[in-house]
């Protein structure tokens, strides 16, 4: 347990499918990551919220959509997804302003499009 | 961000010292140095940071040079848990957000 929950841990959804990931912090956290793991490629940086604001959508097709309540919980909403989407999704926070700190990860969800 | 270069794959034998390098070399003056490793499957762990001094915590030591243009993370006494993919990140750290860009890292496999 690191601090960061995401659920599910596994996830099967069909194309036509709506469901979403959930992540929640418990740190105390201002600065909230969504990022992608595709098979044997690096993370790809999705989403960030500061302060509960969107501030980097990085060219994330709109079938993603990041919804940020408050600063502890962060949500992916999945709609129309295509079997390339299957991957490792992470969430993370990070504090932002004062003493350079780390980000801290949560256990991903592990997302199978059929 | 600066670009870091880090060897694909290395390997250890259980016990002994795993020595990581990655080099930095455009690396500039408000950038630290962050490593993290990835087990399997699971999110990325923070291990340690800095910006030009050595520092150790419980898991590991890292060591800059004096130029700052590589560093390298020790892992005292490599288990078989430690088999892992290790990255070197350089990040800076403006008053607001800064992002973490992950590259491929390293593949470090401890064997018995």
């Amino acid at each position: 347990e690191t601090g960061v929950t995401q659920t599910p841990r596994h996830l099967v959804m069909g194309m036509t499918n709506k469901k979403s990931l959930k992540c929640e912090q418990h740190l105390g956290h201002n600065a909230m990551y969504w990022y992608k793991q595709s098979a044997k490629k690096p993370l790809e940086l999705m989403f960030v919220y500061n302060f509960k604001e969107q501030t980097e959508n990085n060219s994330v097709p709109s079938r993603f959509s990041p919804e940020c309540p408050n600063s502890s919980h962060l949500f992916l909403h999945l709609h129309t997804l295509q079997p390339e989407d299957s991957a490792l999704y992470l969430c993370a926070s990070s504090q932002v302003g004062g003493r350079p700190t780390g980000y801290t990860f949560g256990s991903g969800t592990r997302l199978t499009v059929v | 961000d600066a670009k870091t270069t880090q060897p694909t794959s290395m390997d250890c034998a259980e016990g002994r010292a795993a020595n990581l390098p990655c080099n930095h070399s455009t690396i500039s003056g408000n950038e630290y140095v962050y490593w993290y490793r990835q087990i399997h499957s699971q999110g990325p762990q923070y291990i340690i940071h800095g910006l030009k001094n050595n520092e150790t915590n419980e898991m590991a030591s890292l060591i800059i040079t004096e130029d700052r243009k590589s560093s390298t993370l020790i892992l005292p006494h490599a288990t078989l848990r430690d088999t892992a993919v290790y990255y070197c990140i350089v990040r800076s750290h403006p008053s607001g957000y800064s992002t973490l860009t992950f590259g491929k890292g390293t593949m470090l496999l401890v064997s018995p």
